[in-house]
């Protein structure tokens, strides 16, 4: 079984701290993606990496940015978190580019106060 | 332009009912796919079914089935004798290009099974 793991299922930080998600996945997935889920808007894609090291912008990357150091490590940075960053966020993983579904991992509320 | 419409924000059924999931899209892209997934209260997504823009015949995965109208462009998602697991938020998804690796989501719709 596909496995995806996010570092914490809730969090909450300060205006203005720096925050880190990290997602890690075990099955040699090459693509992994960051969403954030708000009622109402269904997952908007924040960033997404086809590769180590390679990064594309999602629909909403601003105030964000990503890390892919390793290919099962993929991470979500906040800069300086802001209010209006309060959310779920979802990291995904798929094989290659061909015809295969996104795995997810459990999500980690972000409360930022 | 929203490119994935889910018009039922919430449905209530009947334990061992079918119900019907909406699910319109918008592309003018000839290659694309079609996704369902559900997502519990525990937050995980999962994934369901799928359907190719140009697979002949509908997708289906046990209790769940693809109502693929290409030319009305809409992918509906069966479920059949309903459970009260199957209580749960499900979310359409499309992606144009068979070599793109975005997902565009729709809103969600939540179903709530009654006993």
């Amino acid at each position: 079984d596909v496995k995806v793991t996010q570092s914490s299922r809730y969090l909450v930080k300060r205006t203005g701290e720096k925050v880190f998600l990290e997602c890690v996945q075990d099955m040699d997935h090459e693509n992994m993606f960051w969403y954030r889920q708000d009622p109402g808007l269904g997952l908007r894609l924040i960033y997404f990496s086809y590769d180590v090291k390679m990064k594309e912008k999602g629909d909403i990357p601003e105030g964000y940015s990503v890390s892919r150091e390793k290919k099962e490590r993929f991470s979500l940075i906040l800069e300086s978190a802001s209010t209006n960053q309060t959310s779920m966020y979802l990291c995904a993983s798929k094989l290659g580019r061909g015809l295969y579904e996104q795995y997810f991992g459990p999500g980690t509320r972000l409360t930022v106060t | 332009a929203q490119k994935i419409t889910q018009t039922q924000p919430g449905m209530f059924v009947q334990e061992k009912e079918a119900v019907t999931l909406d699910c319109t899209y918008d592309t003018s892209d000839p290659s694309y796919g079609l996704f369902w997934y559900k997502q519990p209260s525990s937050g995980e997504m999962i994934f369901l079914i799928y359907q190719g823009s140009y697979d002949q015949q509908n997708a289906t995965e046990g209790r769940y089935s693809l109502n693929f109208q290409k030319a009305r462009k809409s992918a509906n998602l069966v479920i059949s004798a309903s459970q009260l697991g199957d209580s749960a938020m499900y979310f359409c998804a499309m992606r144009e290009n068979w070599g793109a690796q975005k997902l565009v989501f729709g809103q969600g719709t939540r179903l709530t099974i009654n006993p």
